[in-house]
């Protein structure tokens, strides 16, 4: 069937780096983008990648493997604000298909 | 920055009443989507739009949910008669073909 798959939580220390999995299977890929969302607020456009490769854009980065249905998101150099849920969500047959939202707790 | 505009921010509505929320695209965005995100994160796409036609949507948006994109004024989803399980965000979102932006959403409550 078709699905968007990402982990629920992630934790990861100031000043490091996280990284942020997805996976995916869907009948179709027009790309796919990644959002921030903080509790109660709406997404936040990051990144939209369709080729392979690391898409580097500063303090957010992202990487697609189209072979292997499979993106991250990247986050270095690491600010307690960066605390919050980041949603993987992929472009077929006209619309967006998210994952769940990982929840990234960035600790002192 | 999105400069996708919606409203109201917040709505709140009795079971059987109806709920009608707005939403401003950008400028130049031919494509719209509306979404439902409940209390569990979980994103449901109810409909999206291409140029003021309806592209996709899903049984629910047929049956209870309208919604519309008419030229020169605010696209719009109305619930005819809402239920408790309408409780939720509903967001709208434009797209000038790859990237898809999101407003700051309607948050609905049926009481």
């Amino acid at each position: 069937g078709q699905g968007v798959e990402q982990p629920a939580k992630l934790m990861s220390v100031e000043g490091t780096f996280a990284r942020v999995n997805c996976t995916y299977s869907t009948s179709g890929f027009n790309g796919l983008s990644w959002y921030q969302q903080r509790e109660g607020q709406a997404p936040v456009f990051l990144s939209y990648v369709v080729l392979d490769g690391l898409k580097d854009s500063g303090h957010f980065s992202t990487f697609l493997s189209r072979s292997n249905g499979y993106s991250y998101l990247l986050l270095t150099e690491l600010q307690i604000k960066d605390s919050a849920s980041y949603l993987c969500a992929v472009r077929n047959t006209g619309k967006l298909t998210f994952g769940d939202g990982t929840v990234l707790t960035v600790k002192p | 920055n999105s400069k996708v505009i919606q409203t109201p921010r917040y709505l709140v509505k009795g079971q059987g009443q109806k709920a009608k929320m707005r939403c401003i695209p950008e400028k130049g965005h031919p494509v719209v989507f509306w979404y439902q995100q409940n209390k569990n994160n979980e994103f449901k796409f109810l409909i999206n739009f291409q140029n003021q036609e309806v592209l996709q949507q899903i049984d629910m948006t047929e049956k209870r949910f309208s919604a519309e994109c008419p030229s020169n004024s605010p696209c719009s989803l109305e619930i005819q008669s809402s239920e408790a399980g309408d409780s939720a965000l509903y967001l709208c979102a434009s797209s000038p073909n790859t990237e898809v932006f999101f407003g700051k959403g309607t948050r609905l409550t049926v009481v």
